[in-house]
């Protein structure tokens, strides 16, 4: 079946350092990628996505490019900014008509100034 | 402003009584689903609909059941054979054929004691 798999947490980062979060799946056919950030007692937001092979994601200076050649969809950031402290989950949609999303477990990102 | 609403916020139960949270959408949205939230976990499929009066379970429906009488509402109800829920819930819904189409509610916490 389906599966996500992200770096485990919690990483903590100074303000204006860079962040990776790591990202890999398993799925069958070709997926639509995504990232999602959930900020304390909140639901979730899309972050960014990528529906093909080498598209690249990108919001509020967020990056993730879908790499089928290593299954995977790292999320980057040049810069971050205290208010990115939050919890980002990496998340994928295989075909099919459910439209199902599994996610992976998250990870929590504090940022500190 | 369309979007999904979920009540109450916060919610506390004693142990062996079913307790029903709400779900409801005003985004003319035909899938909707819930989630339920772990520390740790990551986000896991509990049940779906794609379509009034049908749904499917999920990877982890024993425990709960739902019911889907109208487009707008999909309502969750948490019986006492679920053995641990106390967990943040979460409710979805999708336009269908967009890849960015689901739109998440901000969740309740349910504490059972």
């Amino acid at each position: 079946g389906d599966s996500v798999t992200q770096m485990e947490g919690p990483v903590t980062l100074s303000e204006e350092a860079f962040l990776t979060i790591n990202c890999t799946y398993t799925a069958t056919g070709y997926p639509s990628l995504f990232w999602y950030v959930q900020y304390p007692g909140e639901g979730l937001q899309l972050l960014l996505k990528a529906t093909k092979a080498d598209d690249k994601g990108s919001n509020k200076g967020f990056e993730a490019t879908y790499r089928k050649e290593t299954t995977s969809f790292h999320l980057e950031k040049g810069s971050v900014q205290v208010s990115d402290s939050a919890v980002y989950f990496c998340a994928l949609r295989s075909g099919g008509s459910n439209y199902k999303l599994t996610f992976g477990k998250g990870t929590l990102l504090t940022v500190n100034p | 402003d369309g979007g999904i609403t979920q009540s109450p916020k916060y919610l506390f139960r004693k142990e062996g009584q079913n307790v029903t949270l709400s779900c409801e959408q005003n985004l003319n949205h035909d899938a909707m689903y819930w989630y339920r939230q772990d520390p740790g976990q990551g986000l896991r499929l509990i049940y779906y609909s794609q379509i009034v009066n049908d749904f499917q379970k999920g990877d982890i429906a024993e425990g709960y059941s739902v019911s889907r009488e109208k487009k707008e509402s999909f309502p969750l109800t948490v019986t006492s054979a679920q053995k641990n829920p106390t967990a943040f819930y979460l409710c979805a819904s999708y336009r269908g054929q967009h890849p960015e189409g689901y739109t998440f509610g901000s969740g309740t916490r349910l504490t059972v004691v």
